[in-house]
């Protein structure tokens, strides 16, 4: 079964600090693997995506690494910010569809 | 930056009535799909929309749902005879060609099925 897994659920961090999420997948065969932010109220954002030749991806402070042998994905925030309180989703597509499965999110929560 | 836009951002609608969602998609992107998240789970794809017709559609997406593309601008998602957990969020999508292009979302419609 074709599933998306995040940890933690939930985290709260102090400003300023680093954070990493995690991801592991079951989907196969895969395509891509992507992170988007969702804040309250509003739709995903796209943050990164990744193929399965890429390891690692950047957006600004956002870093996103993939082993695609694993299965495993993370997603590294740095110097967070007050803004960046928000869901976290792990988000990968299946090969040769365009159908994406998505996690349950990691709900960040940054704090002054 | 160009958005996708959901209109309304919620409905509410009496069981068994039907409803119609709005989207209004990026210009020049030419995939677009239907999503939903009900409330505190996580997001489900429903239907992908690609040269008029459909591409892909989940297990979800049965007869009671339908979508269109009704002019040049407009893409709609049509539930029928709503049921009560039918209530959810719903975002639409849009994106360029190619799997590993992202998916531009709106901010989604709320509908509360009473």
């Amino acid at each position: 079964k074709n599933q998306v897994e995040q940890s933690p659920q939930s985290l709260i961090i102090l400003e300023g600090k680093n954070c990493t999420l995690q991801c592991n997948y079951t989907v196969s065969p895969f395509s891509n693997l992507r992170w988007y932010k969702q804040d309250t109220g509003r739709g995903p954002v796209s943050l990164t995506i990744m193929t399965f030749s890429e390891n690692t991806k950047s957006n600004g402070r956002y870093t996103a690494t993939l082993d695609a042998d694993t299965k495993q994905s993370s997603l590294h925030i740095t110097a967070s910010q007050l803004s960046d309180s928000a869901s976290y989703i792990c988000v990968v597509t299946l090969s040769g569809a365009n159908n994406l499965f998505f996690g349950t999110g990691t709900r960040l929560t940054v704090i002054p | 930056e160009p958005e996708v836009t959901q209109t309304p951002s919620h409905q509410v609608t009496q069981m068994g009535q039907e409803v119609i969602l709005r989207c209004v998609p990026i210009s020049n992107h030419l995939y677009f799909y239907w999503y939903r998240q009900i409330l505190g789970q996580k997001v489900e794809f429903l239907v992908s929309f690609y040269n008029n017709e459909i591409s892909e559609k989940s297990e979800i997406f049965d007869d009671q749902f339908s979508v269109e593309r009704p002019d040049g601008s407009n893409f709609t998602l049509k539930i029928r005879s709503t049921k009560l957990e039918d209530s959810a969020m719903y975002f639409c999508a849009s994106g360029d060609p190619g799997v590993n292009q992202p998916q531009h979302f709106g901010d989604g419609t709320r509908l509360s099925i009473l």
